[in-house]
């Protein structure tokens, strides 16, 4: 069974600063898809940047970018020039076409003024 | 476009009673999937369904059931609802199967 894992429970970066989200998956399957959303305290869920495993080039949006490491089966977030609208909850997620997607267990991030 | 839409936003219930819970997908999404997150337990898959068949569906015992109308609004129902069922149900459709696009969710009290 494939499984998500972001072993950073909770941090806290000051504005502008840089920060990397952790993300470590296990899988047997060759294709499948990646994605990071984003729960501010508003709660509604937002899909922050998606990556598709046949793809080598690493996903970007913005000042979002991951790197995605295959072999090793990790996939981080990271945010530049970080602005306190980033603060939230952050899933790295797992999805195999055929199957249900999978979260991890969230990170919390609280960008300080 | 109007975003996914959730109803109710809040909902208080008491043990062995039934609730059902309302998702109108954004226009031309035929994908409509749901979530239960708990600070235990995070963020669940429930099941999904796609033009009005139950294509998926995670985890969780009979009494959490679903449907998709033609129009593609789908309800989520649970029967005898049990203390642990206190969540926050997400709802969220999707183009293409891939990215989700949610609601704003249902937050359930069962007391």
């Amino acid at each position: 069974a494939q499984t998500v894992t972001q072993s950073q429970p909770e941090m806290s970066v000051q504005e502008a600063e840089t920060v990397t989200l952790s993300c470590t998956y296990d899988t047997s399957e060759n294709n499948y898809y990646l994605f990071w959303y984003k729960q501010p305290p508003s709660r509604q869920m937002i899909l922050v940047i998606r990556q598709e495993a046949y793809k080598q080039q690493n996903a970007t949006e913005n000042r979002f970018s991951v790197n995605f490491q295959k072999a090793a089966k990790s996939f981080s977030l990271k945010i530049s020039d970080s602005q306190l609208g980033d603060t939230a909850m952050y899933f790295c997620a797992f999805l195999n076409r055929d199957d249900k997607i999978i979260f991890g267990k969230g990170t919390r991030l609280h960008i300080l003024p | 476009k109007a975003g996914v839409t959730q109803t109710p936003r809040y909902l208080i219930k008491t043990r062995g009673q039934q609730v059902t819970l309302s998702c109108s997908p954004i226009s031309g999404h035929r994908s409509v999937s749901w979530y239960q997150q708990t600070p235990g337990q995070g963020l669940q898959f429930l099941f999904e369904y796609f033009s009005e068949t139950q294509r998926n569906k995670g985890n969780f015992p009979g009494r959490f059931s679903g449907r998709q109308f033609s129009n593609s609004r789908s309800e989520m129902n649970v029967s005898t609802l049990e203390l642990g069922d206190s969540a926050l149900y997400l709802c969220a459709s999707s183009p293409d199967g891939l990215a989700l696009h949610f609601g704003n969710g249902t937050r359930l009290t069962v007391t």
